[in-house]
């Protein structure tokens, strides 16, 4: 089945302990996107890429990383979570084309105290 | 980038269609205008997708008037499942855009 995979699905943690939230996508697909969604504020972008090695930031990157070294996986890293990074997020892959959808994850749940 | 603004909210009986507006007065020439449809605690999920005139799918139709300065999707004859979170995204693929959304409430 063609899907994007996130893990863990909830997360709690406290201030200042390093965490990676997993994402893996089976459709060989060229882009991903990792997104917060926060009460009143829709879905913003912290960081996508287009491709292997090839990261961008989105709208929201301060206290993130990322990486792509594999085209199917894209992991998001909190190298010092704070309070303010609780959110629900997401993870998308698209082919990349312009016309091409996103495919999201089921997203996580992140509560950082 | 082009910022959208859509309604916050909106309600409507089952069986009625249902029109939500997105305007983008910025949009790119490069820009496609894509909606997505959202239940609570999960993903987003792609309904359709236009850049110009008229799309339909199986779920909805998508208006696009010439300017490309807004944008309507239809949802025909609603149901209680439709009751969802709708976004409105504009953006070439790299760096996309979401509205903020419109809570769609559908009443029996």
């Amino acid at each position: 089945e063609a899907q994007v995979t996130q893990n863990p699905r909830y997360l709690i943690t406290v201030t200042g302990k390093k965490l990676t939230v997993t994402c893996s996508q089976n459709m060989n697909h060229e882009y991903m996107s990792w997104y917060r969604q926060d009460p009143g504020l829709g879905l913003r972008q912290i960081y996508y890429s287009m491709n292997v090695e090839v990261t961008d930031k989105g709208d929201v990157p301060e206290g993130y990383k990322v990486s792509r070294k594999e085209k199917r996986n894209f992991p998001l890293i909190l190298e010092s979570p704070s309070p303010n990074q609780t959110s629900l997020y997401f993870c998308a892959s698209s082919l990349g084309s312009p016309n091409s959808p996103l495919h999201f994850g089921n997203g996580t749940r992140l509560t950082v105290t | 980038l082009a910022k959208t603004t859509q309604p916050i909210s909106m309600d409507s009986y089952e069986g009625q269609e249902v029109n939500i507006t997105c305007s983008h007065n910025n949009i790119a020439t490069n820009d496609y205008i894509t909606w997505y449809q959202q239940f609570p605690s999960q993903g987003p999920r792609f309904i359709i997708q236009g850049y110009k005139t008229k799309v339909t799918n199986e779920v909805a139709s998508l208006f696009i008037p010439a300017d490309r300065k807004s944008s309507t999707l239809s949802l025909p004859r609603v149901s209680l499942s439709d009751t969802a979170v709708y976004y409105c995204l504009v953006g070439y693929y790299q760096k996309v855009t979401f509205g903020i959304g419109t809570k769609l409430q559908v009443i029996p």
